[in-house]
């Protein structure tokens, strides 16, 4: 079946840091991959997205490569900044599917 | 352009209580989602209408709980009654297609039964 495993956090990190936030997924055919980030309390936005192998989906500084290869869509940032903190989910939407599927989220702390 | 507007945005009732949770999507989209999102966990979803019918309520315990989505705009999800385990954040979200563009998401109702 389809399923998202993200790293678990909390991930704690200085400003400035450099980030990565791991996920992997398990699909049949081309997924759409898909990372949202949820403030403290706000709803879930689209952080970036990429529909295709080798595509880099980018925003904000943030960047994610769909890695058909290792099935993977890791999440970076260069330079993180104490207003990152937040809740980031990994997501995929299966080939002729409609919904998408979470990952378990993972809590990402910056500290000044 | 408005967003997706939930409300209320918090709610405590007792176990067996009956509660329900309004959503209004973003103009013109004609899909919308109910998930539960249970602290620690990714959003499940529970239901996803289009337009005013029903396309997925594989996950929803109907048991106890029931959505519409009247005239094809504005939705209503009601949990009757209500157990502890129930206790979560629900999340709308609307989106212009099937799921394979943007879902664009409310703040949410945290649910908290005692």
């Amino acid at each position: 079946g389809n399923s998202v495993t993200q790293m678990e956090g909390p991930v704690t990190l200085s400003e400035e840091a450099f980030l990565t936030i791991n996920c992997t997924y398990t699909a049949t055919g081309y997924p759409s991959l898909f990372w949202y980030v949820q403030y403290p309390g706000e709803g879930l936005q689209l952080l970036l997205k990429a529909t295709k192998a080798d595509d880099k989906g980018s925003n904000k500084g943030f960047e994610a490569t769909y890695r058909k290869e290792t099935t993977s869509f890791h999440l970076e940032k260069g330079s993180v900044q104490v207003s990152d903190s937040a809740v980031y989910f990994c997501a995929l939407n299966p080939d002729s599917n409609y919904q998408l599927i979470w990952g378990a989220g993972t809590k990402l702390i910056i500290k000044p | 352009e408005a967003g997706v507007a939930q409300s209320p945005r918090y709610k405590i009732i007792e176990k067996r209580q009956s509660v329900a949770f309004w959503c209004n999507p973003i103009s013109g989209h004609a899909t919308l989602y109910w998930y539960q999102q249970i602290l620690g966990q990714g959003p499940k979803l529970l239901i996803q209408f289009q337009n005013n019918g029903v396309v997925d309520d594989s996950q929803l315990p109907k048991d106890r709980f029931s959505a519409e989505r009247l005239k094809g705009v504005d939705s209503t999800l009601k949990i009757q009654p209500a157990k502890l385990e129930d206790s979560a954040v629900y999340l709308c979200a609307s989106s212009s297609d099937r799921g394979t563009t943007e879902q664009y998401f409310g703040p949410g109702t945290r649910l908290t039964v005692t």
